[in-house]
């Protein structure tokens, strides 16, 4: 069973950057043909895609965000992490790290993690 | 940024049939499949449909979806209890390369 576990700081300061990690156990995060992708849900709102990556290093990206994100792979550790930098308040969020089947479908999510913007 | 619109809300009482509908454009909906996803109080979101009427392993065919031209729906027959949640649909967009979620229905069981 594939599990994803996201970790990072849970505060972070205006004008900042935004680092996380997700971590994949139960499979490797090389096997199948798989993106894993990133996606956001302010309180009470409705989820927002932030990007993609491919085992391979190709990335997909909100173009809403796509100048202020870096989403990486890091194989050898199962894991893959965003980046999103100048954050302001409009970024706070639960982030949630997923797997994404035939470029299309989550099938695994993270249990998602909570990231307040705030001074 | 939510593409697909959604009614905020639906509810019906143990044992009826509910229908959310979800409202898209040529650009996403109409030329790509439609995935449903169920987000528990709390939780993660959980794929409920995919390639628009697939149901995953383990998810009941009291559950079923459907698309027609730039729109789509979800329909919970026999509702339980356990259905009161968030419903979101989702999409790929070609003019984002990227995939784009609905407003959300939070579904209430009365």
């Amino acid at each position: 069973q594939v599990q994803l576990q996201e970790s990072g700081p849970g505060l972070v300061k205006p004008s900042q950057t935004l680092s996380l990690t997700c971590t994949v156990s139960g499979g490797s995060i090389s096997s199948g043909s798989y993106y894993w992708s990133w996606i956001r849900q302010p309180a009470g709102k409705g989820l927002e895609w932030i990007g993609r990556i491919y085992t391979s290093g190709s990335t997909n990206y909100n173009p809403s965000l796509k100048s202020r994100v870096t989403i990486s792979v890091d194989t050898s550790k199962n894991q893959f992490s965003l980046k999103l930098s100048s954050v302001t308040a409009a970024d706070t969020a639960v982030y949630y790290c997923a797997r994404v089947v035939s470029s299309s479908w989550y099938d695994y999510w993270g249990q998602g993690t909570l990231v307040t913007v705030s001074s | 940024q939510s593409v697909l619109t959604q009614p905020p809300s639906a509810s019906g009482t143990p044992g009826q049939r509910v229908t959310i509908s979800c409202s898209g454009s040529s650009s996403n909906i109409g030329s790509n499949y439609v995935y449903w996803y169920q987000q528990l109080p709390g939780t993660a979101p959980k794929l409920l449909i995919y390639r628009n009427n697939q149901r995953p392993s383990g998810v009941p065919d009291r559950f079923s979806g459907s698309k027609s031209g730039t729109s789509a729906s979800l329909a919970i027959s026999g509702l339980r209890s356990e259905d009161e949640a968030d419903y979101y649909c989702a999409a790929w967009d070609d003019s984002l390369s990227g995939p784009v979620f609905g407003t959300g229905t939070k579904v209430t069981v009365l």
